[in-house]
């Protein structure tokens, strides 16, 4: 099973800076397939990026995704303040278990 | 408009049974794998189960095989999971999710709402 390490837990940051989310495998997940979810309280999670860097639809573009092989993050240019979530990354690369999810990071102001 | 909304959640003693429901409209149901995904309070999202769009493949995460049993019925556009022999550890918001991407390659691109499974005596 791939497990996925997200740092940090906690991200301390304020409206209009950069954040950088990193997300780590512990094997190679092929073709890119990582995902990005923003969960709020009480809402389920939101798809931001797939193929490790395609931005869902509806997205805006500040979100960015990059990586490959083991190590991935996602990137927000400029906070808003909607953004403030946990945020979760996921590889969908297969069997024998296809989907597991990283322990999420929280993006608090 | 494109939504999943799931129902049946409710409270259950250990070993008990529960079937989940989820609606799903504004999209052509036969054509996209459906995937249930829980969240435990406080944790993240784990995944339990996909059904492909024919409904002829079926999923499961090593937690659940052999206790739960994904379905879907293509007249009511609807994706059902019975669960059997429920433990404590079940106890979470389950959630329904529309899947994209490619066979055994899926990601969730669309959620429901959830709904809360709780096991306990």
């Amino acid at each position: 099973e791939i497990v996925l390490t997200q740092s940090p837990g906690t991200l301390s940051l304020s409206p209009g800076e950069r954040a950088t989310l990193s997300c780590r495998a512990s094997q190679s997940v092929g073709s890119s397939y990582l995902a990005w979810y923003q969960q709020k309280p009480g809402q389920a999670p939101r798809l931001l990026i797939y193929g490790a860097s395609s931005r869902a639809t509806g997205i805006p573009d500040r979100f960015s995704g990059s990586g490959s092989g083991t190590d991935f993050s996602l990137t927000i240019s400029r906070l808003e303040p909607e953004d403030f979530a946990v945020y979760y990354c996921q590889q969908y690369g297969g069997s024998p278990q296809p989907h597991t999810f990283g322990q999420g990071t929280k993006l608090e102001i | 408009e494109v939504q999943v909304l799931e129902s049946g959640g409710d409270l259950v003693q250990p070993g008990g049974s529960l079937r989940l429901s989820c609606a799903a409209s504004g999209f052509t149901f036969s054509d996209y794998a459906m995937s249930w995904v829980r969240q435990a309070p406080g944790k993240g999202p784990e995944w339990v189960s996909t059904i492909s769009g024919s409904g002829t493949s079926t999923f499961y995460a090593d937690s659940v095989k052999g206790r739960f049993t994904i379905s879907r019925d293509k007249s009511k556009n609807t994706l059902y999971l019975q669960m059997n022999r429920l433990r404590a550890e079940d106890t979470a918001v389950y959630y329904c999710a529309k899947c994209s991407g490619s066979y055994l390659h899926w990601y969730f691109d669309l959620w429901g709402r959830g709904t809360l499974v709780t096991v306990s005596s």
